[in-house]
């Protein structure tokens, strides 16, 4: 079955800690991209990636890192610097880089900072 | 600056009824719009997408409508299911600009 694969489900932290969140994606897409939700607000773009070893920030990119070394691989590092990072986050991908394709979505990784 | 809204934070419906979920935007440039459906424990998934050359979008019980003018757009449910009880996320973008989305609407259909 392709798709996309996030883990862990749920991730506790201390402040202070980085933390690694992963998506991987069997799909050949393209790219791929974070997001992050809050309650009350809609998908927040994070990092994307429209090609290996490429990435671009997007609106919240502080106190976040990715990597892309691999097409099917797109870790998040949430850093100390985060200064809020407990949220609910989610990775997609897309089958080509135009941002009108249809996103598909990972079930997310709820991160909550101790 | 949310640029996609949706204003309705929660809707309930009877099942066989039509639910009707809104969406706003603010800016003119966006030129394709998307559903997305979410449930508990899982990622949204695409429901249904509109290009603004379009004003009305429909597959099976599904049927997106787009008013350019007023810049809003809205997802009609006919009839409504139990099965469709999840959130709906509306999402637009601007040719190749990232796409944004909104907060969301919890749907719950009552059997």
């Amino acid at each position: 079955d392709g798709g996309i694969t996030q883990s862990p489900k749920y991730l506790f932290r201390k402040e202070g800690q980085n933390v690694t969140l992963s998506c991987e994606q069997n799909l050949n897409h393209d790219a791929m991209y974070w997001y992050r939700q809050d309650p009350g607000q809609g998908l927040r773009l994070i990092y994307y990636s429209q090609i290996v070893n490429d990435f671009q920030k997007g609106d919240i990119a502080e106190g976040y890192s990715v990597s892309r070394e691999k097409k099917e691989s797109f870790p998040l590092t949430v850093t100390s610097a985060q200064k809020n990072p407990t949220a609910f986050y989610l990775c997609a991908s897309t089958r080509g880089a135009g941002w009108a394709d249809t996103q598909y979505f990972g079930p997310g990784t709820r991160l909550t900072v101790l | 600056d949310q640029q996609v809204k949706q204003n309705s934070p929660s809707l309930s419906v009877q099942e066989g009824r039509i639910s009707i979920l809104n969406c706003d935007y603010t800016n003119s440039m966006f030129d394709y719009f998307l559903w997305y459906k979410k449930y508990p424990a899982e990622g949204p998934t695409f429901l249904i997408s509109i290009s603004s050359i379009k004003d009305k979008n429909e597959d099976g019980r599904f049927t997106v409508f787009l008013n350019k003018s007023a810049k809003h757009l809205s997802l009609h449910i006919v009839p409504s299911q139990p099965g469709d009880s999840a959130v709906y996320f509306c999402a637009a973008s601007a040719g190749n600009n990232d796409m944004r989305f909104g907060a969301g609407t919890r749907l719950t259909v009552k059997p």
